[in-house]
């Protein structure tokens, strides 16, 4: 069973930019969530898609959104990037319905911005 | 809101002696708990997951935890550490409010060094 893929691995932008990350849950899960990690904050909660609709999110600016597709897989984007937007950005996906179910995790996409 | 606490930024054990990496949460309602473990520039693996029932949860690559609801800790152990376990290991919480295990809080990590 394939695990959650993210696209692109690397990517290197430059202030002002925008960018779209892709994340391609496992299989048959409908839940994606979005996670920033940076070495000053860590890992932080960015929002979570369930069926095309964003069921929570967290504490980021609006330049920071994402969308759902009835395939599950997902997209986030940032606009007008800043320095600090430079992370690691992880999605997860997990299957729908249960709470007791863990989260899995993509690889991850480093956006470095210059 | 819950929050999780790993009060050690490192870990330093032998191989063959026995690890723990401790970890302390703060939740209103029924503790959900996650051990994930990272390789350098790759994403989080799952360790193990603490929902409800025996106090010793065992999970991948000989890990387990303790659960202990008096102390609010969740502490992962092994008893005999391996090279190939020097990461960095997070613990986690699920928001209790959302009904999802998607919606974590993670601790700051906690780098496992293991050496010959």
């Amino acid at each position: 069973k394939a695990g959650v893929t993210q696209t692109p691995r690397y990517l290197i932008k430059t202030r002002g930019q925008q960018v779209t990350l892709s994340c391609s849950p496992i299989s048959g899960h409908r839940s994606v969530s979005w996670y920033q990690q940076t070495p000053g904050q860590g890992l932080q909660f960015l929002f979570e898609y369930f069926s095309e609709t964003q069921r929570n999110k967290g504490n980021f600016p609006g330049r920071f959104s994402g969308r759902q597709f009835s395939n599950s897989r997902s997209e986030m984007n940032v606009s007008t990037l800043e320095l600090g937007d430079s992370a690691l950005y992880l999605c997860a996906s997990s299957s729908a319905g249960s709470r007791n179910t863990e989260a899995f995790f993509g690889q991850g996409t480093r956006l470095t911005v210059v | 809101a819950q929050s999780v606490a790993q009060p050690e930024d490192q870990v330093n054990v032998a191989e063959g002696n026995p690890l723990t990496v401790k970890c302390t949460y703060s939740v209103s309602g029924n503790p959900y708990l996650f051990w994930y473990v990272q390789y350098p520039n790759r994403g989080l693996q799952f360790l193990l997951k603490y929902i409800t029932g025996d106090n010793l949860v065992k999970g991948s690559y000989g890990f387990e935890a303790e659960f202990n609801k008096s102390q609010t800790s969740f502490h992962l152990k092994k008893p005999s550490a391996l090279v190939s376990d020097s990461a960095l290991y997070f613990c986690a919480v699920r928001d209790p409010n959302t009904g999802t295990a998607s919606k974590l809080t993670f601790g700051t990590g906690t780098r496992l060094q293991v050496t010959l």
